[in-house]
């Protein structure tokens, strides 16, 4: 069936340095690809949206290409802040219907 | 930007009782959503609802769980009996149209805890 695999359930990262979460996914059908960020005591809130292969999406310092060869839609930034600290998630929808999410990544950048 | 809220924050009750998560999505979207997050896994897909009527359910979605809007207020799901695990957290999410692209807003989350 339809699914999306984050393999890191925690990344720490000192000020300054890239960070790459991965993000895979499974499906017979044209994918929609989304990735979300959640503060701490907040609402997700969406960060990227992409189903254009082979294009860069970019939102707030935040970049992903989604590669349907590979089935990955990696977020990446080039450069983290302490403000990044957060939990990432990636979504996908297919066919209309519902968003399946991953497992989230933790996000914690350390001075 | 576009905000949706949900009543009450955190819930605690005992198993068997009944219990109302209340949303109140944002303003001029049609399609609404909960989803269900147990610690530490992943948020999952329970229902949606258009027009009031749910349009698509998941397995997780079981017969003890029902949802509504009456009149425009806020979009409920209510568990009559709730059971151990039905302890999670609940999100509401709402969305202008139903397309694949669309964005789905979502609150906070109501936290709910059944002893």
């Amino acid at each position: 069936g339809d699914s999306v695999t984050q393999t890191e359930g925690l990344v720490t990262l000192t000020k300054g340095l890239p960070v790459m979460l991965n993000c895979t996914y499974q499906t017979t059908y044209s994918p929609f690809l989304f990735w979300y960020v959640q503060h701490l005591n907040e609402a997700p809130k969406l960060l990227l949206k992409s189903s254009t292969d082979n294009k860069r999406t970019e939102h707030q310092g935040f970049y992903a290409t989604l590669h349907k060869s590979s089935s990955s839609f990696h977020l990446q930034k080039s450069s983290v802040q302490l403000s990044d600290s957060a939990l990432y998630f990636c979504a996908l929808r297919v066919g209309g219907t519902y968003q399946r999410f991953g497992t989230g990544t933790k996000l914690q950048v350390v001075p | 930007g576009p905000k949706v809220l949900q009543i009450p924050s955190h819930q605690i009750i005992d198993m068997g009782q009944m219990v109302t998560l209340n949303c109140d999505p944002v303003s001029n979207h049609l399609y609404f959503y909960w989803y269900k997050q147990i610690l530490g896994q992943q948020m999952e897909f329970l229902v949606n609802f258009y027009n009031g009527k749910v349009m698509e359910k998941s397995k997780l979605f079981k017969d003890q769980f029902s949802v509504e809007r009456p009149d425009g207020s806020y979009f409920t799901l209510k568990i009559q009996p709730t059971a151990l695990e039905d302890s999670a957290v609940y999100f509401c999410a709402s969305s202008l149209d139903w397309a694949n692209y669309a964005e789905q807003f979502f609150g906070p989350g109501t936290r709910l805890t059944v002893l």
